[in-house]
């Protein structure tokens, strides 16, 4: 089965850049979408098909894919993006998701 | 805005059922899938299926395949989601989401899906 494969933790001061990455083989031929999910509360998509922003998600987020590797780039980041950020895509029609990572803001 | 309600907390004993209903709202429901996703506490996401409003074509994870039927009622344009023979495992809070469908296609490569529900807190206890 297709597997995606996230570092399980990174973290970022205010303000600064923070990116977050997604691996697998062939990962590039792949839509990857990316989802914020806080404490308690239901995931949030912040990415779709690789570098798309859904209304209402700050440009502060950004997507890429190439290669065997996903990014998800979060510019200026703030207390309020510290939370679990999950990569998905499609495998024959099947969902998958990273196993996440924690993205901790201070 | 477009919302998804889900059915309340159940608790349910190893060997039963559950169905967790969503009930959308604020769009036209047969235009879009829905998938379903749960998290076990402390876990990470774990995606469990979807199904076609229109043709009510569904694809299942492999992991529960056999358990799981997910299903559609347009006219309330609510979605539901019944899982069998219940274990421990089971125990997640299961969520819906809207799930674009690009060109109709629910197999598509293209498709995401956005606006989760709430969440259903799924218990599974003796």
């Amino acid at each position: 089965s297709y597997e995606l494969t996230q570092p399980p933790s990174v973290s970022v001061s205010p303000g600064q850049t923070a990116s977050v990455t997604c691996s697998a083989d062939t990962l590039g031929d792949k839509y990857v979408s990316w989802f914020q999910q806080r404490p308690g509360q239901s995931p949030v998509l912040v990415i779709y098909q690789d570098n798309r922003r859904p209304s209402g998600i700050p440009d502060r987020f950004s997507g890429s894919n190439s290669g065997n590797t996903a990014t998800l780039t979060i510019s200026g980041a703030q207390a309020a993006d510290e939370a679990d950020y999950y990569c998905q895509v499609w495998d024959n029609s099947a969902g998958v998701f990273g196993g996440g990572t924690k993205l901790t803001v201070l | 805005q477009v919302q998804l309600v889900q059915s309340g907390a159940e608790v349910k004993k190893p060997g039963a059922s559950v169905k967790v209903s969503c009930k959308a709202s604020n769009y036209i429901f047969t235009n879009y899938g829905i998938t379903w996703v749960r998290q076990a506490p402390g876990q990470g996401l774990e995606w469990m299926g979807w199904i076609s409003t229109s043709n009510d074509d569904t694809k299942y994870a492999q992991k529960v395949q056999g358990r799981v039927t997910m299903t559609t009622d347009t006219s309330t344009s609510t979605a539901y989601m019944e899982l069998r023979s219940l274990t421990s495992d089971d125990t997640a809070v299961y969520y819906c989401a809207r799930l674009l469908c690009s060109g109709g296609s629910c197999y598509g490569r293209s498709n995401y899906f956005d606006n989760c529900g709430q969440g259903t807190l799924v218990t599974v206890s003796s």
